[in-house]
């Protein structure tokens, strides 16, 4: 069985860092692309980065880029995304996504972690 | 990046009743279109990909059609669990994936 299970979401102060991680297991991990996608409180989905299987190959939204890095560890079967100079606007709930490789539809979803950024 | 609008955003219906969710895309995707369930507390769910591609263990009452820039979402004979939000989400702009503003359906 495919499992996604993020972790390191909380509460942080606007300008502040937090890496998340998702644990994935049930499928092989490195022959996967991966996603972040977030979703605000009471608001839509809004895709924020992808990584290829090997990782060589990164991609993010204009809204995060130069603040996130996304990363992988195919042998932990890992993901991460590390945030930096975090904004009231990254206040949201960020899953992780398997991504299906070639028509680039989220197949499988983590249960999401809550950042929530506020002093 | 390409746009992707939904209407209605928010539909109330009847168990049994037959329901269709419109979504257009600002400029042609092709087929480039899937739809996902969200409930409330929960990830989405993948419906349908590649516009009309059911997927796996997704109901039959669930379809799929379009081309371009308009598709639809149908819902043949709406269930109780079927009361959700359903968004669309463009796969043919990559990096720039976007999703519509989704539509709640209700329960009348």
């Amino acid at each position: 069985e495919v499992q996604l299970v993020e972790s390191g979401g909380g509460l942080v102060q606007p300008g502040g860092s937090l890496r998340l991680s998702c644990a994935a297991s049930g499928f092989t991990f490195s022959s996967y692309e991966m996603n972040w996608v977030r979703q605000a409180p009471g608001k839509g989905l809004e895709w924020v980065s992808y990584i290829s299987s090997s990782g060589s190959t990164i991609y993010y939204a204009d809204s995060v880029k130069g603040r996130f890095t996304i990363s992988r560890d195919n042998a932990k079967n890992s993901l991460y995304l590390q945030m930096n100079s975090l904004r009231a606007e990254d206040t949201a709930v960020y899953y992780c996504a398997r991504d299906e490789g070639l028509l680039y539809y989220f197949d499988y979803w983590g249960q999401g972690t809550l950042v929530t950024v506020s002093s | 990046d390409i746009q992707m609008t939904q209407s209605p955003s928010s539909l109330s219906a009847s168990v049994g009743d037959r329901v269709t969710i419109t979504c257009r895309a600002s400029q042609s995707i092709s087929s480039y279109l899937n739809w996902y369930q969200q409930k409330p507390g929960k990830a989405p769910k993948l419906l349908i990909y590649a516009a009309s591609s059911l997927q796996s263990g997704v109901p039959s009452r669930f379809s799929g059609s379009g081309s371009g820039t308009d598709f639809t979402l149908t819902i043949s004979s709406l269930q109780p669990e079927d009361f959700a939000t359903y968004y669309c989400q463009q796969s043919y702009s990559t990096p720039g994936i976007t999703f519509g503003q989704g539509t709640r359906l209700e329960i009348k």
